[in-house]
């Protein structure tokens, strides 16, 4: 059973697009949120964590929306240029910092020049 | 953001060797490290759970006589793939949060690319 479902799977978007990827949960139970962004060949790298009790947080270019009725959150990268092209995976944890993390299974970026 | 330094990057040997991976928290005190297998194109896949002091925690599936885990203080964990064979080849990647009653930040290490011929 997946418990974080993420879409799309790969995504296009020219230079100053707005790219976003959805994932959608389960668990109620989740109640900390992170985005991951992984070059080929690296490890992920964290970009942007929420938490249920905020609808949004924006970090710079990158932007959570938290929808929390829904069971739903995005990542939506603003003015998007090529070095943004990475996977991005999204990820659910409940508990405490002793939790392991699951993992949505990733959006490939490309973001053309 | 805090650092977690993997090492090696990369390994080649021999099938029926050894090979020990060695994941390090530089700024902080990991509670819990976690080690995880990804194939091309993939998600990652955890493979088991550690807490500094006691005995790994593996998922269903793995094995805990071919991957050893070793979390002996709070910034070491390693993990160890025992008589490797080229199904073992993979991507391989470290995590490590700082533990507590709240969820906190999990770092990654830069990976480590095992290749077994």
């Amino acid at each position: 059973q997946q418990q974080v479902k993420q879409s799309p799977q790969s995504l296009i978007v020219q230079k100053g697009g707005i790219p976003i990827i959805n994932c959608a949960y389960e668990n109620t139970a989740f109640d900390y949120f992170p985005w991951y962004q992984q070059f080929p060949g690296k490890g992920p790298a964290l970009l942007i964590a929420i938490r249920p009790d905020v609808s949004e947080k924006k970090e710079g270019r990158f932007t959570i929306s938290f929808n929390k009725s829904a069971k739903q959150f995005s990542l939506h990268i603003m003015d998007s240029q090529p070095g943004d092209s990475a996977t991005y995976f999204c990820a659910a944890s409940k508990g405490s910092g002793y939790s392991t993390l699951t993992f949505g299974k990733g959006t490939m970026l490309l973001v053309s020049p | 953001g805090a650092v977690v330094s993997q090492h090696p990057s990369w390994v080649i040997c021999k099938s029926g060797t050894s090979v020990k991976i060695e994941c390090r928290s530089l700024d902080f005190q990991a509670t819990t490290m976690f080690w995880y297998r990804q194939f091309p194109k993939q998600s990652l896949m955890l493979m088991a759970t550690s807490n500094e002091g006691s005995k790994a925690t593996y998922e269903q599936g793995v094995e805990k006589d071919k991957f050893l885990i070793n979390h002996a203080s709070l910034t070491l964990s390693t993990l160890t793939v025992t008589s490797a064979h080229p199904e073992d080849s993979s991507f391989y990647i470290c995590s490590a949060r700082a533990g507590g009653t709240v969820n906190t930040e999990a770092f990654f290490g830069q990976g480590t690319r095992l290749t077994v011929v």
